[in-house]
């Protein structure tokens, strides 16, 4: 079976960093993706780590530890429309499946 | 063309009504996926067609029926649905492009379906 977890709700301050952790625990791992989903919208696609270690995409980074089960998605220079949900979600090797994480709900406030 | 092309964008159905959902993508994807997702809830994979081929189907109902005409339409036959199947149902596919850093899940999205079922 698959877990991953995340944590359900997080508020951060405009122009401050958040961090959003994943840790998961899936057979036939692949590689871990973040994605972006605003209410009433489809979840858009911000990054994608298959070896241990960080990428950096303008604000946003991400890092992997495969020996740990752990990710998380890093976000600087907060803005307002950085509100939204963020969802890992975990690749397996082999299949064509993605498997979406619980979500995490983040309010960026003032 | 990078878009994935839903429709019906809502849809209210009875639960004796037959209706279908459709999906259309021009990106050469050769993976598309139905997934349904509940209020604050992520999404829940349904259906994995690959190749034009049923790959994957999660103990769906056969209430819901997919359909792959080609490699660029998806299909979701709905018949004798429940309350309970209100959601917002998302396609997306994805290039399965077979990289040493993989990556060739990367799903695209398309808008969605919200539907109700009185």
């Amino acid at each position: 079976g698959q877990n991953i977890d995340q944590p359900t709700e997080m508020t951060a301050t405009e122009g401050a960093i958040v961090q959003i952790n994943c840790t998961y625990q899936t057979s036939g791992f692949n590689g871990l993706f973040w994605y972006q989903q605003h209410a009433g919208e489809a979840p858009t696609f911000l990054s994608y780590n298959v070896l241990d270690g960080l990428e950096e995409k303008g604000r946003f980074s991400s890092f992997l530890s495969r020996s740990k089960g752990y990710s998380y998605l890093l976000l600087k220079e907060l803005q307002m429309k950085d509100s939204a949900s963020y969802l890992c979600a975990a690749a397996l090797r082999g299949y064509q499946k993605v498997t979406f994480g619980t979500g995490t709900k983040l309010q960026v406030i003032p | 063309d990078t878009e994935v092309t839903q429709t019906p964008k809502h849809l209210v159905m009875g639960m004796t009504n037959k209706k279908s959902l459709k999906c259309e993508q021009h990106m050469g994807h050769r993976a598309m996926y139905w997934y349904k997702q509940k209020a604050k809830k992520p999404p829940e994979l349904m259906f994995v067609y690959s190749y034009e081929k049923l790959s994957i189907n999660e103990s769906v109902p056969s209430r819901f029926s997919p359909e792959c005409p080609n490699s660029s339409l998806l299909n979701l036959h709905l018949h004798a649905l429940q309350p309970e199947d209100s959601a917002l149902y998302l396609c997306a596919s994805s290039p399965l492009e077979l990289t040493e850093r993989g990556g060739g899940e990367k799903l695209f999205f398309g808008s969605g379906t919200q539907l109700s079922v009185l």
